[in-house]
């Protein structure tokens, strides 16, 4: 069965510190990848997605994510962290057989302290 | 761009009752939508796809003759939780998308609690 792991539940950290979410599925074919934010109140929102091309996408609000391959692995990353970054970070996989349908992970709770 | 809104954001109802949440995609029209539940510290689990015009597709262990929906608009899905009892208790949330290559867009959700 297909899955989408997030490494870790929850990171605390403070302001300008680097963060990296680990985020690995399970499948052979073709995926598209999303990351989706979920800040404290709101609804969810997507912070960046790869289709194709350059593994290496940027999102909004200074965050980027990498996909290799090889590793089945589409990690996010941010250099520098704002409080306002504390929210649920969700990794999603859409594979090419599940009619557009994604399955996410069990997302990540960040805190940053000021 | 891409707004999607879902009514109501809370519901508090006796057990027995049937509750139901609409989900509007308010700028773009949704050829799919999808239905969430999320449970507490977990991930959202789809409970259906619902295309305009078209019965929804289920997952598996999710009870159809439970959860009705019904898609007939492009900007329009409904979830009806029939005769809901505690156990249904819980976060449903909606997405709407444009195409298949398109991300999907999330309502803000509704807080069911059944008593």
């Amino acid at each position: 069965a297909q899955s989408v792991s997030q490494h870790n539940h929850h990171v605390i950290l403070s302001e300008a510190a680097s963060l990296e979410l680990g985020c690995n599925y399970s499948y052979g074919g073709t995926v598209n990848l999303f990351w989706y934010v979920q800040y404290p109140g709101q609804h969810l929102q997507l912070l960046l997605k790869y289709f194709s091309g350059d593994p290496l996408v940027k999102g909004i609000k200074g965050f980027e994510a990498e996909f290799i391959k090889s590793k089945f692995s589409f990690n996010l990353r941010k250099p520098s962290v704002q409080w306002s970054d504390t929210a649920e970070y969700f990794c999603a996989v859409m594979t090419t057989d599940s009619w557009g349908k994604l399955q996410f992970g069990a997302g990540t709770q960040v805190v940053v302290t000021p | 761009g891409a707004v999607v809104s879902q009514h109501p954001s809370r519901v508090i109802c006796k057990s027995g009752t049937s509750v139901k949440i609409e989900c509007r995609s308010l700028d773009f029209q949704a050829t799919t939508m999808f239905w969430y539940r999320q449970f507490p510290k977990q991930s959202l689990m789809l409970m259906a796809t619902s295309n305009e015009g078209s019965k929804a597709t289920y997952e598996q262990g999710v009870e159809k003759d439970k959860f009705l929906i019904n898609h007939a608009s492009l900007t329009l899905s409904t979830l009806t939780v029939t005769s809901a009892h505690p156990e249904d208790s819980s976060f449903y949330i909606c997405s709407a998308r444009k195409t298949v290559n398109q991300p999907q867009h999330f309502g803000d959700g509704t807080r069911l609690s059944i008593l």
